[in-house]
């Protein structure tokens, strides 16, 4: 299974939205509602901040949101604050009953 | 709260097995609530499901692992482990332990929302 394809990196200044997307097949994105994203700061482990396409865990800022569209999960990061400086990643359960993670975005906060 | 904490040694040689224990506190892995997988990240790169566990010792792993992987439960310390045979340094990687919410009928994890910290293993001789 090919990892899901995203944005090697994005920056976005202070106040400002940006949105990383995760582009897969149907056989991944495409077909399930099951596509999750991660932060991870330099060091630490993943944290959750969205399952399901667009759902946000308890204690998740509601600036974090996500969607879909055919093979693409998008998600946008809304009033963009320095703390949201960190690695992305988006996962996606696949047809062969496994699980894929994309490649990771750096976001960077000019 | 729920908390995970991976152990086992840093520096394997290879060909020989990569063991890691994950001991979780603040829930019990006999849960039927939730799985519990092991996932990995190579230094600079992504992230890499290995496999999970349920409470009935269920397992299942990444086809691209599973001839070498072995997860498995010690309930009486509420830990799972993690055995992977014939290691090289590709296997070279921080190690996650994590959990992840089970639904009725699903074979896979969909999401993780407790980690452990990572162990770092390094394959060499």
């Amino acid at each position: 299974q090919s990892a899901l394809t995203q944005p090697a990196s994005v920056s976005g200044s202070p106040g400002q939205s940006i949105t990383i997307s995760c582009t897969g097949t149907s056989s991944d994105v495409g077909g399930y509602k099951y596509v999750s994203w991660y932060q991870q700061h330099p060091g630490k482990a993943p944290k959750l901040m969205i399952f399901e396409v667009s759902n946000r865990p308890s204690g998740v800022s509601y600036r974090f949101s996500g969607s879909k569209s055919g093979n693409t999960a998008s998600l946008t990061i809304s009033g963009l604050q320095a703390e949201d400086e960190a690695d992305y990643y988006c996962s996606s359960y696949t047809s062969s009953s496994t699980l894929v993670f994309g490649g990771g975005t750096k976001l960077t906060v000019l | 709260q729920v908390q995970l904490q991976e152990s086992g040694p840093g520096l394997v040689k290879p060909s020989l097995t990569l063991s890691l224990t994950c001991t979780v506190s603040g829930d019990s892995i006999s849960s039927s609530s939730y799985f519990w997988s092991w996932i990995r990240q190579p230094t600079g790169k992504g992230l890499e499901w290995i496999g999970r566990i349920y409470t009935s010792g269920s397992t299942h792993y990444d086809p691209s692992l599973k001839s070498r992987v072995t997860i498995s439960l010690d309930t009486s310390k509420n830990q799972f482990s993690l055995k992977l045979t014939s290691v090289t340094a590709a296997d070279t990687a921080v190690y996650y332990c994590a959990r992840a919410p089970y639904f009725y009928g699903s074979g896979t994890p969909t999401h993780f929302d407790y980690w452990g910290q990572g162990a770092l293993v390094t394959v060499s001789s």
